[in-house]
């Protein structure tokens, strides 16, 4: 299995933040990586396919980055509703692993 | 408009079985790739299997053997069966459109498994 590490798992920030998390592949993937994001009590979201691809309705100010083994999500200046838990996934390999999840909380 | 809904979640105890259906509307269930994902209370996103629209089917580990997704044209229905249910099997379940990466979602269902 590929494991995928996000780090931090806990993010503090401010609205206006600029946010960046970061996602490590155990092995290369190219460019099959995925950003989710999941508010309490409701199913994932995606927001970034394929490393850089924004998907539909999402705004600009996520963006998605890197190929390889390393992989980034930027929120450019947070806002109140991106509070939430982030996840990478990886597709090139099976099983499809998730990252373990980074929460962006108040500060 | 683009909908997912679960529903078949609920209480079993080990070794018993559940049986999940996702009802799809806005695309057609037979011709997409189509996931569960499940979601431990507290824990994170483990994906758990995938049936392509060619009818090739995959599994994690951890449910082979014991889980089978499969799909109703007529319906327009994706389908997971549990059996052999384990406690570590507790969590939401999702049901997902896509492999590649997963556009759509449903609401999800909670599967609790306990004596």
């Amino acid at each position: 299995d590929i494991q995928m590490t996000q780090s931090p798992s806990t993010l503090s920030a401010s609205v206006g933040d600029r946010v960046t998390i970061t996602c490590r592949a155990g092995q290369r993937i190219t460019s099959y990586l995925n950003w989710y994001q999941q508010k309490p009590g409701k199913a994932p979201k995606l927001l970034i396919y394929a490393a850089t691809n924004y998907q539909s309705g999402v705004p600009s100010r996520f963006s998605g980055s890197g190929s390889g083994t390393d992989f980034t999500l930027t929120i450019s200046s947070l806002q109140p509703e991106d509070f939430a838990t982030y996840y990478c996934q990886q597709t090139y390999g099976s099983p499809r692993t998730f990252g373990q999840g980074t929460k962006v909380e108040v500060k | 408009e683009v909908q997912l809904v679960e529903s078949g979640g609920g209480l079993a105890q080990p070794g018993g079985s559940l049986r999940l259906s996702c009802a799809v509307s806005g695309f057609t269930v037979s011709a997409n790739s189509m996931s569960w994902v499940r979601q431990a209370p507290g824990k994170g996103l483990e994906w758990v299997s995938v049936t392509y629209s060619g009818g090739n089917t995959n599994y994690a580990d951890s449910v082979k053997g014991r889980f089978t997704i499969s799909g109703d044209n007529s319906k327009n229905t994706l389908y997971f069966q549990m059996n052999s249910l384990r406690v570590e099997d507790t969590a939401v379940y999702y049901c997902a459109r896509g492999d590649q990466w997963l556009v759509d979602w449903g609401q999800g269902t909670l599967v609790t498994v306990s004596s």
